[in-house]
């Protein structure tokens, strides 16, 4: 069953802090994180695995909590480059994912100046 | 190092028409796959390869076969094509715990 994602769409101001969260009914094993520009593929932000820490690349972070099946994607002090589709993909419990991920429906971001 | 590459980048079909999407990777990857994007639905599963000679079906299978002779190729035949299948679809590899590379995908019309 396909991850829900939260909110559907999110508009900013450059500068301000936004959360995307991705929940799944099933227990998961890692959660990745996606951006896709318009009429591109979509880009790889980050992996979460299970007893895994926060990960964090520049001002994109992002938590994984096993026990609620949630993960969320912080973005810090926008800027007008992360503007996009934002993907969470989860892999089931159980190890390793052969490239079968299973993705939300996705979060438009819109950073304007 | 061209990573995965996908052709062709567009594609107009009619109803009942056949066609294979290619897709090439040239990373040594072990796992490919194939999946479809549209509107507010998110990336799909259609089938999946964990290594030359394997593959299984995904989420949305029906109407689409695949094939892995090699590690590098795996391409998805549409057998007769239907406008429900109009969508973007988008080939990745990966291998064990690594991220998916994504080709740039083919937008496929079928009218």
């Amino acid at each position: 069953q396909q991850p829900v994602q939260s909110p559907q769409a999110v508009i900013l101001r450059e500068g301000e802090d936004a959360v995307i969260n991705c929940s799944s009914s099933k227990a998961l094993y890692s959660v990745h994180w996606y951006r896709q520009k318009h009429g591109e593929a979509p880009v790889f932000l980050m992996i979460l695995l299970k007893g895994g820490e926060q990960k964090g690349h520049d001002k994109i972070s992002a938590s994984f909590n096993e026990k609620k099946q949630q993960s969320s994607l912080y973005l810090t002090a926008s800027q007008l480059s992360y503007s996009g589709t934002y993907f969470c993909g989860t892999d089931p419990a159980g190890g390793t994912s052969y490239g079968k991920l299973t993705f939300g429906q996705g979060t438009i971001l819109t950073v304007h100046p | 190092n061209a990573g995965v590459t996908q052709t062709p980048k567009f594609q107009v079909l009619k109803t009942g028409q056949s066609m294979t999407l290619q897709c090439a990777q040239d990373m040594n990857h072990e796992y490919m796959s194939w999946y479809r994007q549209d509107p507010g639905m998110g990336l799909r599963l259609i089938h999946y390869s964990v290594g030359a000679g394997i593959t299984d079906q995904g989420e949305v299978p029906n109407g689409y076969n695949v094939s892995r002779s090699t590690t590098e190729d795996f391409p998805l035949r549409l057998l007769s094509a239907a406008p429900s299948q109009t969508s973007v679809y988008f080939c990745a590899s990966s291998y064990i715990g690594s991220p998916l590379h994504f080709g740039n995908g083919t937008r496929l019309t079928v009218t």
